[in-house]
């Protein structure tokens, strides 16, 4: 079946870096998404990675392994505005995103 | 406006009720999709729309009716909706069937059904 497995939450400290886990298991591989969800908000787009290999992007970062079904989002220098939910999903096929639960991230000063 | 608009932000409406939701994109996409997002679930896709035409319907209860009379607008027509639908319901819009094009979401409307 189709699966994506993130933590549920994390806590981390102002300044310091966390790195978010999921694996995936789908029938289909077209990339993979991270999306950042502040409370009662929309998602809004982070990264996308289709090749493995890391990408950077100021603070943050994201990493992906096809043959482990693994990626990680790596946030540095955290801000107390980087609390929110970071969502994984992966493309499977044209449309359709996979979609994991999401890691509610805690950011302590 | 700009990015996508969704109403209204807040709903609450009982089982017998008759409402719609509206999702519009400024974006110039030409897919459209409804997500339903509960809490500590991942977000479920309902319906995908492109170039107005539904691609995508992932067994969604017939309660729930989108109508995409153009490429700019989404509507979810409800109709004797259960608790169980009570949500936040997300329209998001993307750039054609393009791989690497993400989706944009709007703000949602947090539905509540008594």
């Amino acid at each position: 079946g189709q699966n994506i497995d993130q933590p549920t939450e994390m806590t981390a400290t102002e300044g310091a870096i966390v790195q978010i886990n999921c694996t995936y298991q789908t029938s289909g591989f077209n990339g993979l998404f991270w999306y950042q969800q502040h409370a009662g908000e929309a998602p809004t787009f982070l990264s996308y990675n289709v090749l493995d290999g890391l990408e950077e992007k100021g603070r943050f970062s994201s990493f992906l392994s096809r043959s482990k079904g693994y990626s990680y989002l790596l946030l540095k220098e955290l801000q107390m505005k980087d609390s929110a939910s970071y969502l994984c999903a992966v493309r499977d096929g044209d449309y359709q995103l996979i979609w994991g639960a999401g890691t509610k991230l805690i950011i302590k000063p | 406006e700009t990015g996508v608009t969704q109403t209204p932000r807040h709903l609450v409406m009982g089982m017998t009720n008759k409402k719609s939701l509206k999702c519009e994109q400024h974006l110039g996409h030409n897919a459209m999709y409804w997500y339903k997002q509960s809490a500590k679930k991942p977000l479920e896709l309902m319906f995908v729309y492109n170039f107005k035409e539904q691609t995508e319907n992932n067994s969604v209860p017939s309660r729930f009716s989108p109508e995409c009379p153009n490429s700019s607008h989404l509507f979810l027509h409800l109709h004797t909706l259960q608790p169980e639908d009570s949500a936040l319901y997300l329209c998001a819009s993307s750039q054609e069937r393009g791989v690497a094009h993400e989706q944009f979401f709007g703000p949602g409307t947090r539905l509540t059904v008594l």
